[in-house]
């Protein structure tokens, strides 16, 4: 069965580094989003991706946050200089057609640890 | 805007006993609802949807839910639960905007914990 998958699975990292997610979507979707879920949290949209731009953002994007589609088969989130508070688990997901179903799929997600 | 609301963190229950999960929604247009699951360690697993039709949706480990219009519901049961049933339980709701991709929010999750 298709499944969405994400590297690495968990990363440590000092405040102010740069870190990368990479996420590789179910093949033939077309949407792509990244959501995150801090620690004891609910689950929180970050931004969605078709047709190689940002559909929509949530007010936690902010300018530290980049996403990108470097080729036919990734998506990466880019945090530029990490926060205590980037701490969190980040989902990546992927869904077909804007008209479909609705159903994301989602990754089993990367542990980003902030120090 | 949309919002799904959650109303037990918590949900302990013995072994074989039967279980509801609540949820409830607001949005001000028509709206897919979902159930997910996630076990330990794991990632964010569908569990059950509605999207139209009938309001009654089953998932295939015995799982079925309700959407209540009226009382903008969509409760998660079970009537008889498992040890391995023990996870967190989001709900979430999506619409569709013209023009806009698709997203998900989600409520704040209960925690179902299966006791022997």
């Amino acid at each position: 069965e298709p499944e969405v998958t994400q590297t690495p699975s968990h990363q440590v990292t000092q405040m102010g580094q740069e870190v990368i997610l990479r996420c590789v979507p179910i093949s033939n979707h077309l949407y792509f989003y990244w959501y995150r879920q801090i620690l004891g949290q609910k689950v929180e949209f970050l931004v969605s991706f078709y047709n190689n731009e940002i559909s929509e953002k949530s007010e936690i994007f902010d300018d530290q946050f980049s996403v990108e589609r470097p080729d036919g088969s990734n998506f990466t989130l880019k945090i530029r200089s990490t926060k205590l508070e980037d701490s969190a688990m980040y989902f990546c997901a992927s869904s077909d057609r804007l008209a479909g179903t609705g159903e994301l799929f989602f990754g089993e997600g990367s542990r980003l640890t902030v120090l | 805007a949309q919002s799904v609301t959650q109303l037990d963190s918590q949900v302990p229950v013995f072994e074989e006993a039967p279980v509801e999960l609540r949820c409830n929604y607001s949005s001000s247009v028509s709206v897919y609802l979902f159930w997910y699951v996630q076990y330990p360690n794991q990632g964010l697993q569908l569990l059950l949807k509605y999207l139209s039709g009938s309001t009654l949706v089953e998932s295939i480990n015995g799982f079925e839910a309700e959407f209540n219009k009226s009382q903008t519901s969509f409760h998660l049961r079970k009537p008889s639960v498992h040890i391995s049933d023990t996870a967190e339980y989001f709900c979430a709701v999506s619409s569709f905007s013209s023009g806009s991709a698709r997203q998900l929010t989600f409520g704040s999750g209960t925690q179902l914990t299966v006791l022997p």
